[in-house]
């Protein structure tokens, strides 16, 4: 059960795009369509943000989306807005009724 | 309106227990899986264990595995943590998490506000 891996920071300007990439093995991201991503803003609980990859919940803006390849997953966000600047983070399923999330990533927007 | 409410943390000395609870409204309980999930003070998220809507499947992180035990009441829409030989590494905010499915493959959807657990002598 090894952190799924993320830069620890990403930054862009309001209106650019970012994507924070996730990078796990062949048994977690890689073996199943069960990773999320979640924003955290200082303070607060998490928020999910994707679910199964690419699904959005309900009320989350399209800005958001995810994809993955192989042992990696991405979640990109288009048209940065000042109240992006938050934590993100991935998580995936792993196996034998385990979950693993990623090490977070702080997102800046300049 | 899905809520989750802890309680039951605090500070406790290492080599004690603590157990924490849930309660859950504004969905129909025991039709999701849950998940508690921690971030010690400054620190990310870990994943700490999941149960399915009926308790036939749980899970649990390698760091507590032998020393917390997942337990549910579908009756009383609660989620519980049974916490023993509890260690200062175990200190952190423990979310209670509502699933987006049945089974603990469903990632966490909605998190309560959190209870804090504090491992000190």
């Amino acid at each position: 059960q090894s952190a799924l891996t993320q830069p620890r920071s990403v930054s862009g300007s309001p209106g650019q795009s970012v994507t924070i990439s996730c990078t796990g093995t062949s048994s977690d991201v890689g073996a199943y369509n069960y990773v999320s991503w979640y924003q955290q803003h200082p303070g607060k609980a998490p928020k999910l943000m994707i679910y199964d990859v690419t699904k959005r919940p309900s009320g989350v803006p399209d800005r958001f989306s995810g994809s993955k390849s192989g042992n990696t997953a991405s979640l990109t966000i288009s048209g940065l807005q000042a109240e992006d600047e938050a934590d993100y983070y991935c998580c995936s399923y792993a196996g034998s009724y385990s979950v693993v999330f990623g090490g977070g990533t702080k997102l800046t927007v300049l | 309106e899905v809520q989750l409410v802890e309680s039951g943390g605090g500070l406790v000395q290492p080599g004690r227990s603590l157990r924490l609870s849930c309660a859950a409204s504004g969905f129909t309980f025991d039709d999701y899986a849950m998940h508690w999930v921690r971030q010690a003070p400054g620190k990310g998220l870990e994943w700490v264990s999941g149960i399915s809507w009926n308790s036939g499947s749980i899970g649990y992180a390698d760091s507590v595995k032998g020393r917390f035990t997942i337990s549910r009441d579908n009756a009383k829409s609660s989620l519980y943590l049974q916490m023993n030989s509890l260690r200062a590494e175990d200190t952190a905010l423990y979310y209670c998490t509502k699933s987006t499915g049945f089974g603990v493959v469903n990632p966490p959807d909605y998190w309560g506000q959190g209870t804090l657990v504090t491992v000190s002598s």
